[in-house]
Formats: C-alpha cells, sequence, structure tokens
C-alpha cells in the first residue's frame, strides 16, 4: 500500500496561464502532504505543508499568492502555480504521509514536470 | 533545525560489489527518524530504508542496510550485490519527531551508478 498519485506528469503552457496539479493518495488516507520543488541535479526543497481542511504551511520564500494549495480532503490535494511565468519551470513533487505524528514517511507522486513557455 | 550533508556527489560499482553511501547530519531533536530515498531516472522519489534513532540496531531491508552511528551523527548506506537497476541518486534525509512541524530535510544527493 501507500500509493501516490499525481497529474499530470508533464504540462507546458504559456506564460501568464495558471496550471493546477493533483496529488492524490489512493490507497491511505493522508493526514499531511507536502510540495516540493526540484531543480535539475538538485535535492528537493519543501515548498509548503498542507493539512486536510486547514490552511498550507509555506516555507520561508515560497510566494502563497503564487502557489495555491488546497487540501480539501483526506485522499486530495492541489498546487496551482498561478500567472506562470518562465522562472516557475521545474519538477514538482508531491508526498503524503498518514499521520502528523513523527516517523511516519512520506510517500512520493511521480512528479510534474512544468514547462513555461 | 536540521541539517544533513552528503559528501559524495558521485559514485560508481560495478554490478555485484558492495557500496556505502555516505551521510552525516546535524539535529536539535531528541527523538528522529532517518531515511534513505532513490530516485532513479524515473524521477519517482522511493523510500528505500527507514531508521528510528532511538533503535540502537541498524535497519535492514533486503540488499540495503545502513550503519548508524548515533554519537558520530552519522547514517550511511550499504548496498550489496549492486544491480544495475539500483542505478540512481540517493538522497539521505531526516525528519523531526515533533507533531504537526515533522519536516523532511533532505542531503543533496549522491548520484550512484551500477557498471557492468
Amino acid at each position: 500500500g501507500a500509493v501516490v498519485s499525481q497529474h499530470p506528469s508533464w504540462v507546458i503552457c504559456k506564460s501568464g496561464t495558471s496550471v493546477k496539479i493533483e496529488c492524490r493518495s489512493l490507497d491511505f488516507q493522508a493526514t499531511t502532504m507536502f510540495w516540493y520543488r526540484q531543480f535539475p541535479k538538485q535535492s528537493l526543497m519543501l515548498m509548503a505543508t498542507s493539512n486536510e481542511g486547514s490552511k498550507a504551511t509555506y516555507e520561508q520564500g515560497v510566494e502563497k499568492d503564487k502557489f495555491l494549495i488546497n487540501h480539501a480532503s483526506l485522499t486530495l490535494s492541489t498546487l496551482t502555480v498561478t500567472s506562470a511565468h518562465p522562472e516557475d519551470s521545474s519538477f514538482y513533487i508531491c508526498s503524503a504521509s498518514r499521520g502528523t505524528g513523527g516517523g511516519q514517511p512520506q510517500h512520493f507522486g511521480d512528479g510534474t514536470r512544468l514547462s513555461i513557455l | 533545525a536540521q541539517t544533513v550533508t552528503q559528501s559524495q556527489p558521485e559514485m560508481s560499482v560495478q554490478e555485484a560489489e558492495t557500496v556505502t553511501l555516505s551521510c552525516t547530519y546535524d539535529t536539535s531533536e531528541s527523538n528522529y527518524y532517518l531515511f534513505w530515498y532513490k530516485q532513479p531516472p524515473s524521477r519517482q522519489m522511493i523510500l528505500v530504508i527507514r531508521q528510528e534513532a532511538y533503535k540502537q540496531q541498524n535497519a535492514t531491508e533486503n540488499r540495503f542496510s545502513v550503519n548508524f552511528q548515533k554519537a558520530a551523527k552519522s547514517f550511511s548506506l550499504k548496498i550489496s550485490d549492486s544491480q544495475l537497476g539500483d542505478t540512481a541518486m540517493y538522497f539521505c534525509a531526516s525528519l523531526g519527531k515533533t507533531g504537526t512541524a515533522s519536516k523532511l530535510t533532505f542531503g543533496t544527493g549522491t548520484r550512484l551508478q551500477v557498471t557492468l
């Protein structure tokens, strides 16, 4: 168990467009979901943590109005990149955890490659 | 605050041989968890192994084992009988055990190439 589905896997769109990425836990309830950004050949950078039914907690330097996160249910979180520009092009990965207590491993989606033209 | 350091950007090992990837960390947590994740070219992050800091016994998962040295804050990963499918980026990560503040902190990764 512990499968996380992320969709779409790859999106190309024009500058100024808003793009929504979905992250679903398929076989477990995810109290907490995380959104990461990964630049080529670099590590994962945590963007925000979302708990079901409450506002997301953003890391320092991440624009809340640019990266809108919604965690409406225990199996779905969405990341919307608003008015995307070329500098937003990156690989975005979500992960889901069964609980907020420590020790719960995060299970990752396959990632979304976002290319803004 | 937590930091994770992986000092080996790239490593290479021949098929069937054993390789050890290094990781050191620093944390202010009294109890914490350590992980190794694998990211193959497909870019999916796959959990390889998990270690609870309060357990002295080193975690083992089939061909993967860790050498956890708590006093030295070292958490190395040993891959035995390396296979071509082990070729990937390996990330060491720490997780603090503090309720809703639990966050994974990743190292910069080690790129492992398994050769014939």
